[in-house]
């Protein structure tokens, strides 16, 4: 049972145009809302978080919108750059243990100059 | 380095034979968790420890995957009788004691069974 759907698969996004990728969760116990990047041959890394007493958090040119009724939330980069290129992946957890983390199937994001 | 390392980087294997990956945390940090991310999928939890013992293997697909970590610091993944179905990157992960941490991953062990 896939418990975070993440869309889109790829995309491919202009330098300097904003890049969007949706997530979805069932699980209303998750409470923690991280959003991982990783490069080829790379772990993933930690990129921004949100939990969901706020609807939104920006840091720098990433955003989360967070919608807790529908249980979604999206990730936003604006002026995208070609350094930006990678793959994303939403995920979701229960605080207040451990980090057992459930992502998503990820969104390989190319920004072409 | 100050990083979460893990060897080996790749591991080809035949079917049926018995593998071990290492991981070596950061300094310092008492939670190490094993992941397991297959080709164009996220990872996906196998193991957790606190300490010594393994708080929770509930994602360990069967029996013959088996982590342990005897001293608290490094943690090795046992896969017995590998199978083609195994081949994987293989991402361990640590973080400090306490909740709502950031893990820190390592870049994995690519695991191809053959």
């Amino acid at each position: 049972q896939q418990q975070v759907k993440q869309s889109p698969q790829s995309l491919i996004v202009q330098k300097g145009g904003i890049s969007i990728i949706n997530c979805a969760y069932e699980n209303t116990a998750f409470d923690y809302f991280p959003w991982y990047q990783q490069f080829p041959g790379k772990g993933p890394a930690l990129l921004i978080a949100i939990r969901p007493d706020v609807s939104e958090k920006k840091e720098g040119r990433f955003t989360i919108s967070f919608n807790k009724s529908a249980k979604q939330f999206s990730l936003h980069i604006m002026d995208s750059q070609p350094g930006d290129s990678a793959t994303y992946f939403c995920a979701a957890t229960r605080t207040g243990g451990y980090q057992k983390v459930t992502f998503g199937t990820g969104t390989k994001l190319q920004v072409i100059p | 380095g100050a990083g979460v390392s893990q060897t080996p980087s790749n591991k080809v294997t035949e079917k049926g034979k018995y593998v071990e990956l290492r991981c070596d945390p950061i300094s310092g940090h008492t939670a190490l968790y094993w992941y397991r991310q297959s080709l164009g999928q996220g990872p996906e939890f196998l193991s957790y420890f606190q300490g010594t013992g393994a708080a929770d293997d509930s994602g360990l697909p069967n029996d013959r995957f088996f982590a342990v970590r005897p001293e608290g610091s490094v943690s090795t993944l046992k896969i017995q009788r590998t199978e083609r179905g195994d081949s994987a990157v293989y991402l361990c992960a640590s973080s400090p004691q306490g909740a709502g941490n950031t893990i820190y991953f390592g870049e994995g062990s690519w695991l191809t069974v053959v």
